[in-house]
């Protein structure tokens, strides 16, 4: 079955430092990767979609980056991180007729 | 455009009774609709989908969903709660994908002795 990787769970980091993300799949080929953020009372945004290697799409202009250096390797990242970007952020997967399907997500607290 | 509204953002329920977790939605096609259970500090997780078919659903847990296109609505049942099935349930409708998915806000479910 497909397994998302998520890392680290927890991740502390001052403002203005880099950042990066890794969330690498199992258990499957070709899927649809995205990166969702969560705060606190507002649901969960969309920030990026990869439909394959080098593929990103962005829906929402900010701080961040992704890239998608391999089918299964998904990765989110900062030059410079805000407070702003505190958050839980999950990455999720989908195949064609399949369900969203999310990894236990990164707590990121920016100080 | 397409739009999830849950309108409870806090529920309680004593544990054994029966629960339904409302959610109204707005989408200009014929909906894919899901709902997702998230424990803390965890990932979602996938109770039941809907995508064509019988309008009652059964999913995981114990969950059924139904939904009812009169009223634009997919709400969430359980006959019977269990302490553990305190989390942050979250509504999501739109096509069968994850960019053109809309999410709720989500109901934060606390279960009472």
């Amino acid at each position: 079955s497909q397994t998302i990787h998520q890392w680290p769970a927890t991740l502390v980091q001052p403002v203005g430092s880099p950042l990066s993300l890794e969330c690498t799949v199992e258990g499957t080929s070709n899927p649809n990767l995205y990166w969702y953020r969560q705060a606190a009372g507002r649901g969960l945004q969309l920030l990026f979609y990869s439909v394959g290697i080098g593929q990103i799409s962005s829906e929402v202009p900010q701080n961040l980056s992704a890239s998608r250096p391999q089918d299964r390797q998904f990765i989110l990242s900062s030059k410079k991180l805000l407070l702003s970007d505190s958050g839980f952020y999950l990455c999720a997967l989908d195949r064609p007729n399949s369900p969203l399907h999310f990894g236990n997500g990164t707590r990121l607290t920016v100080t | 455009a397409q739009s999830v509204t849950q309108p409870d953002i806090h529920i309680t329920v004593s544990e054994g009774a029966s629960l339904e977790l409302r959610c109204n939605y707005s989408y200009g096609a014929t909906p894919y609709l899901f709902w997702y259970v998230q424990s803390p500090g965890q990932g979602l997780q996938l109770l039941l989908k809907y995508f064509s078919g019988d309008t009652l659903v059964q999913g995981i847990k114990g969950f059924e969903a139904e939904f009812k296109r009169s009223q634009s609505s997919f709400n969430l049942r359980k006959p019977s709660v269990h302490w553990s099935d305190a989390a942050e349930y979250f509504c999501a409708v739109g096509a069968n994908s994850g960019y053109a998915l809309n999410f709720g806000k989500g109901t934060s479910l606390l279960v009472t002795p």
